[in-house]
């Protein structure tokens, strides 16, 4: 079965810092990623996924991710944070072997941007 | 329109009750989807519909009970719930069921009491 892995659970860090949060993922195979991302009291809300082609993807609010398939990594980052951003991050997958329709999100990384 | 509406926002029910969420998409998706949220932990799958007949169950007590009256609606039919049973249950929808992305809606709190 895919699993997701997130190994940052907190992360604090001041306005203007860069983010990078991790995310593995065990599937071999053909795979989605995704990256959501949750403010406090609002939805679930997609930042930036990954199909096929260009593995550095772009996505909104400053945000992008690069698939990197050797390592089973897909690695969010942002050149310089803001207050804004302070929410909980999910990265997830879903794979070929279940039509892609089995969505497996990882724990969660909670950011804290301080002004 | 990107939205996908859970009504209600929150709910209390006894454990011998019975109880309904809703879930409404005017997208036009074909794929429909529960899932389960406890406090402090990631989305956990528990029902995909796809063109309004259930494709995946991941093994999901039969105290919840799910149904797709059409392509637009998606409802979960609560009964004898366990305290544990206590979630932010969440609904979303996809294009199809294959390489889209997931829109989700706000969720219902549920309380079991």
């Amino acid at each position: 079965a895919q699993s997701v892995s997130q190994h940052n659970h907190h992360v604090i860090l001041s306005e203007a810092a860069s983010l990078e949060l991790g995310c593995n993922y065990s599937y071999g195979g053909t795979v989605n990623l995704f990256w959501y991302v949750q403010y406090p009291g609002q939805h679930l809300q997609l930042l930036l996924k990954y199909f096929s082609g260009d593995p550095l993807v772009k996505g909104i609010k400053g945000f992008e991710a690069e698939f990197i398939k050797s390592k089973f990594s897909f690695n969010l980052r942002k050149p310089s944070v803001q207050w804004s951003d302070t929410a909980e991050y999910f990265c997830a997958v879903n794979a070929l072997n279940t039509g892609f329709q089995k969505l497996v999100f990882g724990t969660g990384t909670r950011l804290l941007v301080s002004p | 329109d990107t939205e996908v509406t859970q009504t209600p926002k929150h709910l209390v029910m006894g454990m011998t009750n019975k109880k309904s969420l809703k879930c409404e998409q005017h997208m036009g998706h074909r794929a429909m989807y529960w899932y389960k949220q406890k406090a402090k932990k990631p989305p956990e799958l528990m029902f995909v519909y796809s063109y309004e007949k259930l494709s995946i169950n991941e093994s999901v007590p039969s105290r919840f009970s799910p149904e797709c009256p059409n392509s637009s609606l998606l409802n979960l039919h609560l009964h004898a719930l366990q305290p544990e049973d206590s979630a932010l249950y969440l609904c979303a929808s996809s294009q199809g069921s294959g390489s889209y992305e997931q829109y989700f809606g706000p969720g219902t709190r549920l309380t079991v009491t």
